[in-house]
């Protein structure tokens, strides 16, 4: 059975760093031809595609964020870890995880993690 | 970047009726080796994660009911779903992964009339 299952806070002062952490479950983050990524979904607005990791190490970020984005994977923890850097309020959203097969769109989901961003 | 707009941005129809979802691309998203238009469609409700519902355009998921079905013309894309059910009501994405940064409409929020 595969899952995906996000951690981390769920409040974090402006100016301060994000790290959330997805573990896999049900397939390996080496496994050939599947990336996993990060989305996120602010309160009543659209996705928005942050990042994504493949078996291959490559990494692809949103242009726009790029600059405060970092994904790594931990193939001993079967984990992916996402940072943000130099949080803002409008920063506050839903954090998904996702799966996604080579050639294919995300299929399977975290359940996500709120992430508010407050003083 | 791809921008994939979507229209209406919210719809009501009654239920047993049909609901019509359209989601235009600014480009192409048609991978040429297998014909393929690397679109997809996916449900959201609250407090859930995004449900797949379509890939390929045109592909129904495993376990999405086949009143829920997509077409393609061009850079037009369409999500019907026939004989609207009242666990249907939800936002309603498209999803570019045919080039980073992967893009999503803004989506559209259905109800029931």
């Amino acid at each position: 059975q595969i899952t995906l299952k996000e951690s981390g806070p769920t409040l974090v002062k402006p100016t301060q760093t994000l790290t959330l952490t997805c573990t896999l479950s049900g397939f390996s983050v080496s496994t050939s031809e599947v990336s996993v990524g990060w989305i996120r979904q602010p309160p009543g607005k659209a996705l928005e595609w942050l990042a994504l990791i493949s078996w291959d190490d490559s990494q692809r970020y949103s242009p726009s964020l790029r600059s405060r984005l970092t994904i790594t994977k931990d193939t001993s923890k079967n984990q992916v870890v996402l940072t943000m850097s130099n949080m803002d309020p409008e920063d506050t959203a839903t954090y998904y995880c996702a799966r996604r097969p080579l050639r294919s769109p995300f299929d399977y989901w975290g359940l996500g993690t709120l992430v508010t961003v407050s003083s | 970047d791809i921008v994939l707009t979507q229209s209406p941005d919210s719809l009501a129809v009654s239920l047993g009726e049909r609901a019509t979802i359209k989601c235009r691309s600014s480009q192409s998203v048609l991978y040429i080796a297998n014909k393929e238009n690397f679109l997809a469609w996916y449900q959201c409700k609250p407090g859930q994660p995004p449900r797949l519902l379509m890939s390929g355009a045109t592909t129904r998921e495993f376990g999405v009911p086949d009143r829920f079905t997509g077409s393609a013309s061009g850079t037009d894309f369409t999500l019907t779903i026939s004989g609207l059910q009242a666990e249907d009501v939800a936002v309603y994405f498209c999803h570019q992964y045919f080039n980073p940064p992967y893009t999503f409409g803004q989506g559209t929020k259905l109800e029931i009339k």
